[in-house]
């Protein structure tokens, strides 16, 4: 069974540092990597989905890598901004019809 | 505004009582889900579908039924509702369901259903 987790739960950080939130899954078999975004009270949105053919994606700010051999994958936000402030969470694609597991997020807050 | 639109936003339902979570998509996607979240529980698949009239059971079908008579449409009906069935449920769908890697999943804002 695919297991997805994120390490800390949560984490606060000054405005402008670059950081990094990491996701780690326990079967590599994966179909692609999604991190989300979500507000509070409010719905997911895609932030980068990277195949498994693929190292990284890049928007923005934002760079996510994947290392399927290690069941890893990181976020990094450059220049964090106060309006970065949310929670991050990362899916993985496995198995029999592409189910997606959920890892419990990043709830991530940049200080002005 | 092309998405998915979930309805209703808040429900409070008495034990027992049962009602539809409505979920429509505009982007002609196959695959539709639905995912409840719970603190500290995270995301968890409920039932989904990969096209019209086929569903499947998720991670926790257990009190929920669905049906997929058409492309657009994937509602969840809760049978009869018990406290532990208070969450936010959310519907999600995406293009192709994921075979081709390419599977970006999209949300809706989501429904809070509180059951006393």
């Amino acid at each position: 069974k695919q297991e997805v987790t994120q390490i800390p739960a949560a984490l606060s950080v000054p405005e402008g540092e670059n950081l990094v939130l990491n996701c780690s899954f326990t079967d590599s078999a994966i179909y692609n990597l999604q991190w989300f975004r979500q507000d509070p009270g409010k719905g997911l949105t895609s932030l980068l989905l990277i195949q498994s053919s693929q190292r990284e994606q890049t928007s923005g700010r934002l760079n996510a890598s994947l290392d399927k051999s290690s069941g890893r994958s990181t976020l990094y936000i450059a220049a964090s901004q106060p309006g970065d402030s949310a929670t991050y969470l990362c899916a993985v694609t496995t198995g029999a019809n592409s189910k997606l597991t959920f890892g419990k997020g990043i709830t991530l807050s940049v200080r002005p | 505004n092309a998405g998915v639109t979930q309805t209703p936003k808040f429900q409070v339902l008495k034990t027992g009582q049962s009602m539809t979570l409505q979920c429509a998509q505009d982007m002609n996607h196959e695959y539709m889900s639905w995912y409840r979240q719970d603190p500290g529980m995270g995301l968890r698949l409920i039932h989904y579908s990969v096209g019209a009239g086929i569903t499947d059971q998720g991670e926790v079908p257990n009190g929920y039924n669905v049906s997929r008579s058409t492309t657009e449409d994937f509602p969840l009906r809760l049978l009869s509702a018990a406290p532990s069935q208070t969450s936010v449920y959310f519907c999600a769908s995406s293009y192709d369901g994921g075979y081709s890697g390419a599977n970006v999943l999209t949300f809706g804002a989501g429904s809070r259903l509180t059951v006393l």
